[in-house]
Parts: structure tokens; sequence; C-alpha cells
């Protein structure tokens, strides 16, 4: 199966910092990556819709100049939190789906948790 | 009023029970419907998937959707302790739409 990963598991870092979240399609070319931010016990919620070689779509309420994302290539993503602060610590996950793929396709990775002190 | 409603539990039931977990929603233009797993501090995974109304049955998971009443569930027969994790509902309109989310509900199934 279509196997997406995310670089890395875990981030601690001051406020203040600024932090790269990676998400790779590992066998597949991925046409379109999602970032998703999910709260404790609560459900995941669209930041930003990035499609290959294009600027990502963001979500109502999101901030892009603090959540960058740049998608360079068809297998790679990142999601960079520009001076991070304590409230923006959550789990983020990213997804991807390829053209080939059929509507509920869409591959998970395993999700990032930030803490930011 | 949220798109998709989902009771977020905890649900706890012995090994062995009958699980139904359901969500409503309220856009009737949703289309494609998706119940995924996720263990502690794990992304999602896909369970089943349903286009349009009717049921769909793959192992112990049955997954019903009924459009006309804007209600999908999820059935898990002869549920075991791996099966507890958190199990979110997602659906959307088209194959270029969003996903939108349930909150998930919170499943324990004991020995």
């Amino acid at each position: 199966g279509a196997v997406v990963s995310q670089h890395p598991s875990r981030v601690i870092c001051k406020s203040g910092t600024s932090v790269k979240i990676e998400c790779r399609s590992l066998d597949f070319q991925a046409t379109t990556m999602f970032w998703y931010r999910q709260f404790p016990k609560q459900s995941l919620m669209l930041m930003a819709t990035s499609n290959e070689g294009s600027k990502a779509t963001y979500e109502q309420g999101v901030e892009k100049d603090k959540f960058l994302i740049n998608h360079a290539s068809l297998t790679l993503s990142t999601l960079t939190v520009a001076s991070a602060h304590p409230e923006d610590s959550s789990f983020y996950i990213c997804s991807a789906t390829w053209t080939g793929g059929t509507a509920y396709e869409q591959y998970f990775g395993p999700g990032t948790r930030l803490t930011v002190t | 009023q949220k798109e998709v409603e989902q009771d977020p539990g905890p649900l706890s039931v012995p090994e062995g029970a009958i699980v139904s977990l359901n969500c409503t929603y309220s856009n009737s233009a949703f289309q494609y419907f998706m119940w995924y797993r996720q263990y502690s501090r794990k992304g999602p995974e896909l369970l089943m998937y349903t286009y349009s109304s009717g049921n769909k049955e793959d192992g112990r998971f049955t997954a019903q959707v009924d459009k006309s009443s804007k209600y999908i569930s999820l059935f898990i027969r002869d549920s075991q302790p791996s099966d507890s994790a958190t199990y979110l509902c997602a659906m959307k309109g088209n194959q270029g739409g969003k996903l939108i989310f349930g909150q998930g509900t919170e499943l324990s199934v004991k020995p």
C-alpha cells in the first residue's frame, strides 16, 4: 500500500523558534498533499492543501505567514511553523493523494507531535 | 451546527461484543463516506469506504450509509481488544473536495 512518512515524529522547541516538518510519499507521486492539525481528543482540522509546484491553499483562519507550506516535489511537502508559541503545540498530520487514485484514497502520515515550551 | 457530528464517547465494551459507531451530517452534497481508525499518537488509517448509499462489508466490519437520514454507521462484530482505538468518520462531496471529519469516537474493548 501507499506509505506516507513524516519527520520528525516528535519535536520540542522553545517559544519563538521555527520548526520544519517533512512529509514524504515513499512509493507514489503525491500530486496533492494536505496538512491537518489535531488537538487532544478532537478531530482533524484541515489547515491547507498543496499541489506540487503551486502555492498552498489555506483554510479560513489559518495564518499562511505562520504556517509555511512548500510542496517542491511530487514526493515531499514541508510545513514550517514560524516563530512557534505554546498555543501552536499540537499533533500535525499530513496526507497525500495521487492522480491515479480514487476519490477516497488519501493516505495519512504517522503525525508529528509539536510541543512549544 | 457542525457539518459532521459524532459522539466522542468514550465507549467501553467487553470482548466479543457488537459495536455500533455513528455519524450524522448536514450537507446533502456529501457522496463519499469513509471510516478511519486512529491508534493513540498515530495517523489515521482507512478502514472502510462507501460511495453514496448502501452497505459494505469487510470481514468483521460493516459500513452503512443512509443518505435520506444523513446518517452513517460502522458496525464491528466480535470486537477484539486490538480494536481499541479512536474511530473517525469522514466524508466529502466530490472527488476533489476536502475531507470533513467527525470528532472521533474513542472505543475501548476490554478482554
